[in-house]
C-alpha cells in the first residue's frame, strides 16, 4: 500500500517561495497507474487542488495558482515536489500530497503538513 | 471551472440517526463525483466514487446516489466514528479538480 509523507518548512516569510516535498513509499513513482498531486486546506476552509504531475513530467495546474506554482518529480528519489512563490498569509494552510488515478479519484493521501506564512 | 456546493454546512445528529448530505454541481458532471471523509489531523479517506460505488473497505451504511448536477451521500445509521467532515469532488472536467466546501457531521 502506498504511503506518502510531506516535508517542508513550517514557517515561510511573505513574498518568499514555499518548498514542499512528498516522499513516496510502498510503490514506485514511475507507476503508470498513478498521478501525483498537491492539495491544500486553509484554516477553516475546504480543500483546494493545486497541481498534479505524472512521472513522465506531464503537469496539470489549477488556473487560480498557475502563475506561482511549479510541480516536479524526481524518479531517482521516488519523490515529487511543489514550489509556491510569492506567498502571502492567504497561502497559510495544511498542504497534502496525494495520489489519484487517470480519472482523478484520490486513492491515497499524506497526513498533511501545516505551513504558516508570517514574518 | 465546475463549482460544487454542499449543504448543509453543518448537520447535528445523534448516533444511530440517518445522515443525508447534498452536493450540487454548477454544471453536469455526469456520474463523475466522489465523496471523502476527513477527520481532524488525519488524511482524507475515499468513501464513494463515481456517485454510487463504495471504495474498498467502506461499510455498507455509506451510500451515494445522483447524477448530473445533484448528488447525495447517505449514512444510514451513524456510528460514533462517522462524525467528521465530508467533501464531494468532481473529476468530470479537469483541470481543475474541484471539491465542495464540506459538510460537518457533528454530534
Amino acid at each position: 500500500q502506498l504511503q506518502l509523507q510531506e516535508s517542508g518548512p513550517g514557517l515561510v516569510k511573505p513574498s518568499e517561495t514555499l518548498p514542499l516535498t512528498c516522499t513516496v513509499s510502498g510503490g514506485s513513482i514511475t507507476s503508470s497507474s498513478y498521478y501525483w498531486a498537491w492539495i491544500r486546506q486553509p484554516p477553516g476552509k475546504g480543500l483546494e487542488w493545486i497541481a498534479t504531475i505524472y512521472y513522465t513530467g506531464t503537469t496539470y495546474y489549477n488556473p487560480s495558482l498557475r502563475s506561482r506554482v511549479t510541480i516536479s518529480v524526481d524518479t531517482s528519489k521516488n519523490h515529487f515536489s511543489l514550489k509556491l512563490s510569492s506567498v502571502t498569509a492567504a497561502d497559510t494552510a495544511v498542504y497534502y500530497c496525494a495520489v489519484h488515478d487517470y480519472g482523478g479519484i484520490f486513492d491515497y493521501w499524506g497526513q498533511g503538513t501545516l505551513v504558516t506564512v508570517s514574518s | 471551472e465546475i463549482v460544487l456546493t454542499q449543504s448543509p454546512a453543518t448537520l447535528s445528529l445523534s448516533p444511530g440517526e440517518r445522515a443525508t448530505l447534498s452536493c450540487r454541481a454548477s454544471q453536469s458532471v455526469r456520474s463523475y463525483l466522489a465523496w471523502y471523509q476527513h477527520k481532524p489531523g488525519q488524511a482524507p479517506r475515499l468513501l464513494i466514487y463515481d456517485a454510487s460505488n463504495r471504495a474498498t473497505g467502506i461499510p455498507a451504511r455509506f451510500s451515494g446516489s445522483g447524477s448530473g448536477t445533484d448528488f447525495t451521500l447517505t449514512i444510514s445509521s451513524l456510528e460514533p466514528e462517522d462524525f467528521a467532515v465530508y467533501y464531494c469532488q468532481q473529476r468530470h472536467s479537469w483541470p481543475p479538480l474541484t471539491f465542495g466546501g464540506g459538510t460537518k457531521v457533528e454530534i
